[in-house]
């Protein structure tokens, strides 16, 4: 079983302030996406990675593979309130299987 | 464009009552189609996927089931509902290409 591993598991920040969450894993994945949920919905998709290092910018979201394509990490800068919510990274090893991550709850407090 | 449905929204059945929660595509044809369970702000896990009418994996082993009468339906099933069943329950779908697109959800209580 492959597992992704998010820290931190919540996160509780103040307007305007800067954050990092982790995907961390022993495997290596063929790509790697992140999600934005928020309550009551369904996950929406952030992005997707493929190539190790590859970084990927969205406004204030900067998105990093890893080299080994083992890990990843999100990059929130200047933090809004409407960046509230529940992140989860999801990375795809074959076999039409993609395995999610335990997700990180951030709250943004204006 | 894509568009996923799931119904219901909500459901609150009692322990040992069956269960239907259905799941249609629409924008799209052959979909990828995923059953998962998500606990209250946590990660999801998957339940069921397809790759094509009347194709199921499970991945769990547990008192529900899937099928796919038809290309863009996934229908998840319980003959008997049991109270560690109760969850958030989500749709997605793929073109095999790991970018899934999720249903607006079922929360699920059994009481």
């Amino acid at each position: 079983t492959q597992l992704l591993e998010q820290s931190p598991q919540f996160l509780s920040i103040q307007e305007g302030e800067n954050l990092t969450v982790y995907c961390n894993s022993s495997s290596v994945f063929s790509s790697l996406q992140w999600y934005r949920q928020e309550p009551g919905e369904g996950p929406v998709l952030l992005v997707t990675v493929v190539t190790g290092g590859e970084v990927k910018k969205l406004k204030r979201l900067t998105f990093q593979f890893g080299d080994a394509r083992k890990d990843s990490s999100l990059h929130i800068t200047a933090a809004q309130p409407g960046d509230t919510g529940l992140y989860l990274c999801a990375g795809d090893w074959g076999y039409q299987k993609v395995t999610f991550g335990t997700g990180t709850k951030l709250q943004v407090i204006p | 464009s894509q568009t996923i449905h799931q119904w219901p929204a909500t459901l609150v059945q009692p322990v040992g009552s069956p269960l239907s929660l259905e799941c249609t595509v629409e924008g799209t044809s052959n979909p990828n189609l995923y059953w998962y369970r998500q606990a209250a702000g946590r990660g999801l896990q998957l339940l069921f996927y397809s790759v094509g009418i009347g194709q199921i994996s499970s991945e769990v082993p547990q008192n529900l089931s899937a099928s796919r009468p038809q290309d863009r339906q996934f229908i998840l099933s319980s003959k008997k509902l049991l109270l560690s069943d109760s969850g958030f329950y989500l749709c997605a779908w793929d073109r095999g290409v790991y970018e899934q697109y999720f249903g607006p959800g079922t929360r699920l209580t059994v009481t």
